[in-house]
């Protein structure tokens, strides 16, 4: 089992080009998200899914938009990218919607907008 | 005031020693907590689980969770230079997982 991938690992934007992050899982969970790492300032969210056809947002929701595509996969798309969005972007997932469930990391993503 | 606030280090102990990470939130109601390792330039990996006020022992790790002055702390005995990472606390408050909160993290420096 690969657990929780992401692609690419690795990505160079000029401002204002479009991407998208893709996540996908093999651990049967219903729970997806996308997080962004910043130095010092530690794992934000930006969107989650609760499970299959669900999203909703998260503390940094803005200039991005996502597509549960299916129970697998999860992608987070940047319409118009801005040096401010120059981070590490980590997919998560969780069996299910329970306070005790614990969260699985994919090995993240590093964006760099120029 | 920050939700989960936590030293940012580092912290350098000698190995062989004791180290103890800290972090305190804020939402009296949080039901979960975590902690996690991050290695440099990796993703972060599982450390401890916990939910009731106490100690909880996993090896060389325990996790310690005292609701009423809202801290919950990990000790790392006998630290090995492979324990050099960064580890971040997670609590899961009130409003339920879709609200879980990272804090900043701790580095830790263990000095062989």
């Amino acid at each position: 089992n690969a657990g929780v991938t992401q692609t690419p690992k690795f990505q160079v934007l000029k401002t204002g080009q479009s991407m998208t992050l893709q996540c996908a899982q093999d651990m049967n969970h219903n729970s997806m998200y996308w997080y962004r790492q910043d130095p010092g300032m530690g794992l934000r969210l930006i969107y989650y899914s609760a499970s299959e056809g669900t999203t909703d947002k998260g503390e940094v929701p803005n200039g991005y938009n996502v597509s549960r595509l299916n129970k697998r996969e999860f992608s987070l798309r940047l319409e118009s990218a801005a040096p401010s969005q120059t981070s590490v972007y980590f997919c998560a997932t969780i069996p299910r919607l329970a306070v005790q469930e614990t969260q699985y990391f994919g090995p993240g993503t590093r964006l760099l907008v120029l | 005031q920050k939700e989960v606030e936590q030293n940012s280090g580092p912290l350098s102990v000698p190995e062989g020693a004791i180290a103890s990470l800290n972090c305190t939130y804020s939402d009296r109601g949080s039901q979960s907590f975590f902690w996690y390792r991050q290695y440099s330039g990796k993703s972060p990996e599982l450390i401890m689980s916990i939910y009731s006020n106490g100690d909880k022992e996993d090896g060389r790790f325990t996790a310690q969770l005292n609701k009423a002055s809202q801290y919950v702390s990990l000790l790392i005995r006998d630290s090995q230079p492979s324990d050099s990472a960064t580890y971040l606390c997670a609590v899961v408050p009130s409003g339920g997982y879709q609200k879980v909160t990272f804090g900043t993290g701790t580095k830790l420096q263990v000095i062989p």
